[in-house]
């Protein structure tokens, strides 16, 4: 299956700071997504992005994908206490089907 | 509204009393899947279903069955569970599965004593 490296860990940023998160693979990603996750909750989707050099933005968050297609990055600006979670990168294979997460970043936003 | 509920959200059991985590999308989504989640190891994918009777194994399937028997619907069974299988579970669902964002339910927190 395919690795997905996550970077770094954990993140304790200070209100109104800017933050990136990284997410790397080996081989080629297949579809590479963004999700939120609220300690203990459920996952809540951000951004998928599929081709190289792609990138999306949702109000404060920007996520890319670079030529290669094999990392990926996802900036906070202006970071808020509600961005505060648990951040995954989730990759497909090329048959679509099976889905790899990387261990998740977990982000702490101090007043 | 569109949403995979999971059923239970919290259960503490004992070793070897065979256990169901039911699933459900009210979505018409062809593609659903079953996850763990372990401090330090990630999300990990058990089965994933395609479609109805269509399942295949993900990284983590051994102690597990699933079935789909109707596209709705994908239950997780523990025949015999074991301690090592205390995790977070959760559901997950698509529409057809190949590279497509995937809805997720709130988690089942297993304790297997």
């Amino acid at each position: 299956s395919q690795e997905l490296e996550q970077s770094p860990q954990s993140l304790i940023v200070q209100e109104g700071k800017n933050l990136t998160i990284n997410c790397t693979s080996s081989k080629t990603l297949y579809g590479l997504y963004w999700y939120k996750q609220k300690y203990g909750e459920g996952l809540i989707f951000l951004m998928m992005l599929q081709k190289g050099g792609e990138e999306k933005s949702h109000e404060k968050i920007t996520a890319k994908l670079d030529e290669k297609k094999q990392q990926s990055s996802l900036h906070i600006t202006a970071s808020q206490p509600s961005h505060a979670g648990i951040y995954l990168c989730g990759a497909g294979s090329n048959s679509g089907y099976a889905l790899n997460f990387g261990k998740g970043t977990s982000l702490l936003v101090t007043p | 509204e569109a949403q995979v509920t999971q059923n239970p959200r919290y259960l503490i059991t004992v070793t070897g009393k065979k256990l169901t985590v039911t699933c459900s999308q009210n979505m018409n989504h062809e593609y659903m899947s079953w996850y763990r989640q372990d401090p330090g190891l990630g999300l990990r994918q058990i089965y994933y279903s395609m479609n109805v009777e269509v399942t295949d194994k993900g990284d983590v399937p051994e102690g597990y069955k699933v079935s789909r028997k109707e596209k709705r619907n994908f239950p997780l069974i523990l025949e015999s569970p074991s301690p090592n299988q205390t995790s977070l579970y959760f559901c997950a669902s698509s529409r057809d599965g190949f590279n497509q964002p995937q809805h997720f339910g709130d988690g089942t927190r297993l304790s297997i004593l």
